[in-house]
């Protein structure tokens, strides 16, 4: 059974402090995406990875083929970055379904 | 463009009851899907559809059903509500074919509540 698996799932922050949430996953993913879903409940895509390194503003997601690891990092984090980050991954080719992990719910305190 | 948009907000059915979530795109995507988020689970795929007139199962489709009959709609059907089936359900969408890496656009989500 594909499985995707995240870490930690509950994460406490200070603002500033540099953030790695961390995903695993079974073998034969196409592409491997981050997502965030906000405190009222939205969900947003982040990222759509399949090799190296993405960046977006202070967000950096990078993954790892051999290992089937993929990370997630938040620099300088600030409160407004407190959310749910959710890991999902394609199986099956550009066509096949998202798995999604648990989420991994991040609190950034001023 | 609206995005993904999904009615109502909020539904409360008692058991037995049927009823039928809305879910509507203006971005003519042909990939569309239902999933539900329960506490501790990971979002799960109940229905989707790969175009209008094509529909599958996903890993939770028992007492759900779907239809598409337009690239822009995709209702998802409660045809007899259990309390098992309290849920907050989101509907996305994205685009198939050739395009390798698809982003997954999501509507607001709809809170149900079988009592």
């Amino acid at each position: 059974k594909n499985e995707v698996e995240q870490s930690p799932q509950n994460l406490t922050a200070q603002e500033g402090e540099f953030i790695t949430i961390n995903c695993s996953y079974s073998v034969g993913i196409s592409a491997l995406h981050w997502l965030q879903q906000h405190p009222g409940g939205g969900i947003v895509s982040l990222f759509m990875l399949s090799s190296g390194k993405k960046k977006h503003g202070r967000l950096i997601a990078t993954i790892n083929i051999q290992e089937k690891h993929s990370s997630l990092h938040i620099t300088a984090s600030h409160p407004r970055d407190s959310a749910v980050y959710i890991c999902a991954a394609r199986y099956g080719g550009s066509q096949g379904n998202l798995i999604f992990g648990k989420g991994t719910k991040l609190s950034v305190k001023p | 463009n609206a995005g993904v948009t999904q009615t109502p907000k909020f539904q409360v059915l008692k058991t037995g009851q049927s009823m039928t979530l809305q879910c509507a795109q203006d971005m003519n995507h042909e990939y569309m899907s239902w999933y539900r988020q329960d506490p501790g689970m990971g979002l799960r795929l109940i229905h989707y559809s790969v175009g209008a007139g094509i529909t599958d199962q996903g890993e939770v489709p028992n007492g759900y059903n779907v239809s598409r009959s337009t690239t822009e709609d995709f209702p998802l059907r409660l045809l007899s509500a259990a309390p098992s089936q309290t849920s907050v359900y989101f509907c996305a969408s994205s685009y198939s074919g050739l395009v390798t890496y698809n982003e997954q656009f999501f509507g607001p989500g709809t809170r149900l509540t079988v009592l």
